[in-house]
């Protein structure tokens, strides 16, 4: 069956750039979204249509999804970024990715 | 703007059935997307399936098949989810999400969650 694959955790320190992957077979043939949860919250879609963001998104968030791999992007990364963030793209049905838990050092 | 209310914790019997609700206020709910989404004690998301109640065929992800129900009642604009056969690995937080056309039908609006306690 089709899986999206992230990495378990990630670590940024302050102030830098934190990328985080999502890869599956079938990425170049649908959009990708990404959603950010934090510990007792709902999940807030971050990134839609592989690189787009709601409104109300800081624009430190961006997207991208080249072949078989999307990748998430916090440039400048804040404190208050630290969260579990989740792929998720459709087949035939909704996949979502295992999550990454996002550690800001 | 779209508000999802769900209804309250449940603890239930290994082997018993749960259904959890989703209100819906705003517009558009008949042709609106409803998911269901559920996330066990430190695990992630996994999607349950869904439903557009204009069209009332629902969609489940194939380990669900045959376990689940979803149901949607347009007079109170109300989506449900009902899961028998109750085993410990059901306790999670249960979501209903609804799309947002305007994001390429991500999932934008999310309910506040539910949990479901399995336990003997």
């Amino acid at each position: 069956s089709y899986e999206l694959t992230q990495p378990p955790s990630v670590s940024v320190s302050p102030g830098q750039t934190a990328s985080i992957t999502c890869s599956g077979d079938k990425l170049e043939y649908g959009y990708i979204s990404w959603y950010q949860q934090k510990p007792g919250q709902s999940p807030v879609l971050i990134i839609y249509q592989d690189d787009k963001r709601p409104s109300g998104i800081p624009e430190r968030f961006s997207g991208s999804n080249s072949g078989n791999t999307a990748t998430l992007t916090i440039s400048g990364t804040q404190a208050m970024d630290e969260a579990d963030y989740y792929c998720q793209a459709w087949d035939t049905t909704t996949l979502f990715g295992g999550g990454t838990k996002l550690t800001v050092l | 703007q779209v508000q999802l209310v769900q209804s309250g914790a449940e603890v239930k019997k290994p082997g018993s059935s749960v259904k959890v609700s989703c209100k819906a206020s705003g517009d558009t709910f008949s042709s609106s997307i409803l998911s269901w989404v559920r996330q066990a004690p430190g695990q992630g998301l996994e999607w349950m399936g869904r439903i557009v109640p204009l069209f009332d065929t629902p969609k489940y992800a194939q380990k669900f098949q045959g376990r689940v129900t979803i149901t949607a009642d347009e007079s109170t604009s109300t989506v449900y989810i009902d899961l028998s056969s109750l085993t410990s690995e059901d306790t999670a937080i249960y979501y209903c999400a609804r799309e947002h056309r305007a994001y390429s039908y991500a999932y934008y609006f999310w309910g506040q969650g539910t949990l479901v306690t399995v336990s003997s």
